[in-house]
């Protein structure tokens, strides 16, 4: 059974920093790998979605890498902003063809 | 445009209702989704449709019933509410099964009184 875990549950930061967000997974047979955000009362926002065969992916200030072998995935954030306060989801995509969610990083980006 | 648009938005009611959640999306995709956020804000699929084909369905309770009268649309009905559905139903679709990035509607948070 694939089981996904985020660390850390909740990182508060000062605005500028670079920060990392993990994510793991316990069965390393995925299909993809997707990065969500998702804002106090809102839906999910996909960030970013890494193919079984990549390494990474990058979009503006963001970037995730997949280590499928040992079951790892970063989200890198540089040079943060308040405007990045938000949740950040990891979730897989398996051969049971439905995504399976950590419980998310909830970050705080202080001005 | 809304890729995916659910509706409503918010739904308070009583227990032992029937309340009815319409999603729709106009991506052209095959594959739709309905998730279930829970109190401690824990995504779960209840149901996977594709080309109005039930695929998955999670050992959801009965009372849940959900109907896909095309591939663009995914209605989600719930019989006999408890206090327990109370949650945020997220509504989701893909290009086709598997391998592809899943888009996700805004959510209705059901409250059950």
């Amino acid at each position: 059974k694939q089981e996904v875990t985020q660390i850390p549950a909740a990182l508060s930061v000062p605005e500028g920093e670079n920060l990392v967000l993990n994510c793991s997974f316990t069965d390393s047979a995925i299909y993809n790998l997707q990065w969500f955000r998702q804002d106090p009362g809102k839906g999910l926002t996909s960030l970013l979605l890494i193919q079984s065969s990549q390494r990474e992916q990058t979009s503006g200030r963001l970037n995730a890498s997949l280590d499928k072998s040992s079951g790892r995935s970063t989200l890198y954030i540089a040079a943060s902003q308040p405007g990045d306060s938000a949740t950040y989801l990891c979730a897989v995509m398996a051969g049971s063809e439905k995504l399976v969610f950590g419980k998310g990083t909830k970050l705080t980006v202080n001005p | 445009d809304t890729a995916v648009s659910q509706t409503p938005k918010y739904l308070v009611t009583q227990m032992g209702n029937d309340k009815s959640i319409k999603c729709e999306q106009n991506l052209g995709h095959d594959t739709m989704y309905w998730y279930k956020q829970d109190s401690k804000k824990f995504l779960k699929i209840m149901f996977s449709y594709n080309n109005k084909e039930l695929i998955i369905n999670e050992t959801v309770p009965n009372r849940f019933s959900p109907k896909s009268p095309d591939k663009a649309h995914l209605n989600l009905h719930i019989n006999s509410l408890e206090l327990g559905d109370s949650a945020v139903y997220f509504c989701a679709s893909s290009l086709y099964r598997g391998d592809t990035e899943a888009f996700f509607g805004q959510g209705t948070r059901l409250t059950v009184v």
